[in-house]
């Protein structure tokens, strides 16, 4: 079970977009519309923020929106804000044995 | 609310079987909705799913991990468990449960997360 992949970190300035990648396979990520992506800050438990590529949970602000297109999705933060600086994770499900999640990306807001 | 707190030894030495309960308050382990879950994350590093286990008992586990941990349910007690068996250092992380609603695959109830460290 191999983890998603994502970009180990990015980074961008307060009011800014910024969009993390995650990319999988035709057995997770492409083949099914179940990918979430999690915000964790440091010392903390992750944050579900996205669910279903693009549903945001009650809450959670409309500056976070996500995408997919074939075995990619994508996390997109608009209007970046100081406290958005936290590591980001992607999971998908996949056919072969349930879960898999990526491997973080930490988001640096200058 | 749902909430999940794990417990269990901090320390495990080498070879031996780390141990920990998830106690489930606020919802029911038997709720049909949910795969109660376990997740570690090494310090330092991404989160790695380890397995779920329906209320029925029925399990599923990641590939990798597969030959060494069993996930079982009380329901009696609205507690789940993991156990991973001849533990090395590689296992030192940060062990979470969490309930990962089934039909459509999020995690949207996280323990607060326990640190096992396996050391001699």
């Amino acid at each position: 079970q191999s983890a998603l992949t994502q970009p180990a970190s990015v980074s961008g300035s307060p009011g800014q977009s910024i969009t993390i990648s995650c990319t999988g396979t035709s057995s997770d990520v492409g083949g099914y519309n179940y990918v979430s992506w999690y915000q964790q800050h440091p010392g903390k438990a992750p944050k579900l923020m996205i669910y279903d590529v693009s549903n945001r949970p009650s809450g959670v602000s409309n500056r976070f929106s996500g995408s997919k297109s074939g075995n990619t999705a994508s996390l997109t933060i608009s209007g970046l804000q100081a406290e958005d600086e936290a590591d980001y994770y992607c999971s998908s499900y996949t056919s072969s044995s349930g879960v898999v999640f990526g491997g973080g990306t930490k988001l640096t807001v200058l | 609310q749902v909430q999940l707190q794990e417990s269990g030894p901090g320390l495990v030495k080498p070879s031996e079987t780390l141990s920990l309960t998830c106690t489930v308050s606020g919802g029911s382990v038997s709720s049909g909705s949910y795969y109660w879950s376990w997740i570690r994350q090494p310090p330092g590093k991404g989160l790695e799913w380890i397995g779920y286990i329906y209320y029925s008992g029925s399990t599923n586990y990641n590939p990798s991990l597969k030959s060494r941990v069993t996930i079982s349910v009380d329901t009696s007690k609205n507690q789940f468990s993991l156990k991973l068996s001849s533990v090395t250092a590689a296992d030192t992380a940060v062990y979470y449960c969490a309930g990962l609603r089934y039909f459509d695959w999020l995690i949207d109830y996280w323990g607060q997360g326990t640190l096992v460290t396996v050391s001699s």
